[in-house]
């Protein structure tokens, strides 16, 4: 079954907005990463997150992970055209699990 | 992207065809992932190695053959493929594969007529 699923599945947002993505998992995890995909282009890694973290900043994001609602939100402020792309959540299992399963996105559009 | 290429980056084949996908990293790394990404669907893991080793094989058709000559480069070999094989695959790495934050590639767009 999906262990990560992105919320919403599409958000369109003027320049300068702060867009926020959530995501939703199933069972206990190691870390959860956040990627970004440009339309055709392979992902790139964001920010990850350990599961005895509560927040993490880099740059202009944000991500929270919340491990007792098992769900993790990634916020952008101040958000450029060029951030516009497909964002993921990835999570492991847990435990000696380290396999990685992505969700199926969120689909940003920054309109300038 | 650069840390990881791969080519081609688009190829078309027939069903009866045979054709190969390349992957090379540059970063150092000892795990290396084939992905694969259809429309609307989530990304899904196919195999992994690690040191070489395959350590990984999600239920994944004969049809694609991977291979591992040593930590730097992957191959998908493929053969006697389906139309709804037709996807994005991807290339990733990462240090080793219980460090798991991955370098992908620009992937190859399939398209299987």
């Amino acid at each position: 079954s999906q262990q990560g699923e992105e919320d919403p599945q599409a958000l369109s947002i003027q320049e300068g907005e702060n867009a926020t993505m959530n995501c939703s998992y199933k069972t206990s995890i190691n870390n959860l990463q956040w990627y970004r995909q440009n339309s055709g282009r392979g992902l790139v890694h964001l920010i990850l997150i350990r599961s005895n973290e509560r927040e993490k900043h880099s740059g202009r994001l944000r991500v929270t992970l919340d491990t007792s609602k098992k769900s993790s939100s990634l916020l952008i402020t101040a958000s450029r055209a060029a951030d516009t792309a497909s964002y993921f959540c990835a999570t492991d299992g847990g435990g000696s699990n380290y396999k990685l399963t992505f969700g199926k996105g969120t689909l940003l559009t920054v309109n300038p | 992207e650069t840390g990881v290429t791969q080519t081609p980056r688009h190829l078309v084949m027939g069903m009866t065809n045979k054709k190969s996908l390349k992957c090379e990293q540059h970063l150092g790394h000892n795990a290396m992932y084939w992905y694969k990404q259809s429309a609307k669907k989530p990304l899904e893991l196919m195999f992994v190695y690690n040191f070489k080793e395959q350590t990984e094989n999600n239920s994944v058709p004969s049809r694609f053959s991977p291979e591992c000559p040593n930590s730097s480069h992957l191959f998908l070999h493929l053969h006697t493929l389906q139309p709804e094989d037709s996807a994005l695959y991807l290339c990733a790495s990462s240090r080793s594969d219980i460090y798991n934050e991955q370098f992908f590639g620009p992937g190859t767009r399939l398209t299987v007529l």
